[in-house]
Parts: structure tokens; C-alpha cells; sequence
């Protein structure tokens, strides 16, 4: 079975560092992307990026480019999305999801991880 | 603003059949394939169509999807009460680089 399983959930001040995690199983990590998506409060969801983790192709989506940073650890399968200096904008929930490649989309998703920053 | 287009709602009563809009452009739903999302409150969206009208296994054949040149549609026969969620499309886009969605589709079991 198919588990995407997200670290959890984050408090933190403005101008912190922040790294979130997701980890897959149940498939070969290696054989497809993985994708981050944003939730702010209430409203809907924004494509953030997508790496593989076989060679590390990453590509972001032109709203968080320069944002946040996208990676991916293929010897603990685990995906990361981190921030240099959180914003309270930031304050979101984050979800991973496995994508088969580009011009698919999302198909199985993390349970999500909820970060808040507030000073 | 969401580059696909949704209603922000719809509703109906159990038992009836309705159907959620999905406007796009050429750059994602004209050459690329849809995908429809269940989101029920304080939870992950959930896999409802891929590929325009596909059904992951176990989602029920009322839920069905199609596509017709830059628009998509998710239809829901049979409404029940915990169909009563958001809605989302999403596709590639070719311009972006990524995929889009569109701004969500709350639907209201009457």
C-alpha cells in the first residue's frame, strides 16, 4: 500500500528556518515524483513543486521559486520542503502527494503538515 | 485567482445527480489530462477521476468524469449526504511547468 507520511505539525516565529519532511513507502520512491501543494486558512490548493527523487530534477512553480527549497533524500525515501525565513504567510497547511510524471497530477497524498508562524 | 475556473459552489438534494465545471485553457486542460479531488473538512484531498475519466479502486462508479476540448466536468449521481465536501480540478499545464487547480467547488447536500 501506498503511504505518504508527513512530519508534524510546526510553531514557529517570524525569520525561523523550517524543514518538513514526507516519507514514502510502500513503492519505489525512486520511480516517481514527488509534489508539494499549500492550503492557507480556509481557502484553496496552490501547486508549490515537484522533485524526483531519482536524480533530483526539481522544478517550482513560478509563485514559490526563490520562496522555498525542495529535496529529497532517495536513501531514507523521504521528500523535504524548507524555508531560510518564515513569513507569517507561511502559515498553511502542507501537503506532499506522489505524481506519476509531468502532465499528470497528484494521486496519493500525506496527511499533511500544519505550519504556523506567529510571532 | 486560480488559473482553472470553478463555481465556488452547488448543491442538491439526496438522490439527485448534479455536475461541477472545470474551465481551462490549451496550455493545461486542452493538452493535458484532468484530475478531480474530494476534500472532506480537516482532511487530504483524496483521489476521485485521473486521466479525465478514471476511477482509482474504490471510488464508487457514481462519481464520474469527461472532457471536452478545454473544459472538464465531475459528475455525482445518487447525492448523498457525505458527498457533502470541496471540490477540486487540476491538470499539467505546458506554460507553467506544474500543475494547477482550480479554486475549489463547495458542494451542499441539501
Amino acid at each position: 500500500e501506498v503511504q505518504l507520511v508527513q512530519s508534524g505539525a510546526e510553531v514557529k516565529k517570524p525569520g525561523e528556518s523550517l524543514k518538513i519532511s514526507c516519507k514514502g513507502s510502500g513503492y519505489i520512491f525512486t520511480s516517481y515524483w514527488i509534489g508539494w501543494v499549500r492550503q492557507m486558512p480556509g481557502k484553496g490548493l496552490e501547486w508549490m513543486g515537484i522533485i524526483y527523487p531519482g536524480d533530483s530534477d526539481t522544478r517550482y512553480s513560478p509563485s514559490f521559486q526563490g520562496q522555498v527549497t525542495i529535496s529529497a533524500d532517495k536513501s531514507i525515501s523521504s521528500a523535504h520542503l524548507q524555508w531560510s525565513g518564515l513569513k507569517t504567510s507561511d502559515t498553511a497547511m502542507y501537503f506532499c502527494a506522489t505524481v506519476s510524471g509531468p502532465g499528470d497530477s497528484a494521486d496519493y497524498w500525506g496527511q499533511g503538515t500544519l505550519v504556523t508562524v506567529s510571532a | 485567482q486560480s488559473v482553472l475556473t470553478q463555481s465556488p459552489s452547488a448543491s442538491g438534494t439526496p438522490g439527485q445527480r448534479i455536475t461541477i465545471s472545470c474551465s481551462g485553457s490549451s496550455s493545461n486542460i486542452g493538452s493535458n489530462y484532468v484530475f478531480w479531488y474530494q476534500q472532506l473538512p480537516g482532511t487530504a484531498p483524496k483521489l476521485l477521476i485521473y486521466r479525465n475519466n478514471q476511477r482509482p479502486s474504490g471510488v464508487p462508479d457514481r462519481f464520474s468524469g469527461s472532457k471536452s476540448g478545454t473544459s472538464a466536468s465531475l459528475a455525482i449521481s445518487g447525492l448523498r449526504s457525505e458527498d457533502e465536501a470541496d471540490y477540486y480540478c487540476a491538470a499539467w499545464d505546458d506554460s507553467l511547468s506544474g500543475v494547477v487547480f482550480g479554486g475549489g467547488t463547495k458542494l451542499t447536500v441539501l
